[in-house]
């Protein structure tokens, strides 16, 4: 019964890959987020989807692409992977674009 | 500087104290505040969710905001040793979908 769930939980890869992150909420809700927890902890946002329309883009390299297939999904592609990629990635979800997010468990990226 | 402040912590204290934390902002268009709550290598666990300015409680938890001061406060009555987790502050305007978040509050509560 979970409700924002991310696949995978960790994910190693070296510098240049490209690798995907998957999203799936069973909420109901309208509107999905990324955001990106530093080392220190700080969470800022990189993506919002309201109903599969992208609503911000929070300056992002544009090697990082969302793709919403539905609105319970939204998947993350990062092309050419930099060290400095290091982070975990949170999923979220909002009944509205006014309300609480809720949060997936995130995925921990390594890039070596 | 940052739009929203929080002290990082850790803020170390013994099991049933009363436990602080605190958050202010610059932005006054803020209108929506939330607090978070997040185990090591979990993800952030909504805690309290309010609306402009005032009081809200949900068990030992009482969430404040002084919209004058820009300044919000959450409460934690009675703190166990499984209160000891990060704490975040969020908060954001209306008809924004952008939440800013605090840096958070690591809490230590011993036995």
């Amino acid at each position: 019964d979970t409700a924002v769930s991310q696949t995978p939980k960790y994910l190693v890869t070296q510098m240049g890959n490209d690798k995907s992150i998957k999203c799936e909420q069973n909420l109901g809700h309208d509107t999905m987020y990324w955001y990106k927890q530093d080392s220190k902890k700080f969470l800022k946002i990189m993506f919002s989807y309201n109903n599969k329309e992208l609503i911000i883009n929070e300056t992002v390299p544009n090697r990082f692409s969302p793709k919403s297939p539905d609105k319970a999904h939204l998947n993350l592609h990062i092309n050419s992977l930099e060290l400095g990629d290091s982070a975990v990635y949170f999923c979220a979800s909002s009944p509205t674009r006014n309300t609480e997010a809720f949060f997936g468990q995130g995925t921990r990226l390594t890039v070596v | 500087q940052k739009e929203v402040e929080q002290d990082p912590g850790p803020l170390s204290v013994p099991e049933g104290a009363i436990v602080s934390l605190n958050c202010t902002y610059s932005n006054s268009a803020f209108q929506y505040f939330m607090w978070y709550r997040q185990y090591s290598r979990k993800g952030p666990e909504l805690l309290m969710y309010t609306y402009s300015s005032g009081n809200k409680e949900d068990g030992r938890f009482t969430a404040q905001v002084d919209k004058s001061s820009k300044y919000i406060s959450l409460f934690i009555r009675d703190s166990q040793p499984s209160d000891s987790a990060t704490y975040l502050c969020a908060m954001k305007n209306t008809g924004f979908q952008k939440l800013v978040f605090g840096t958070g509050t690591r809490l230590l509560v011993s036995p």
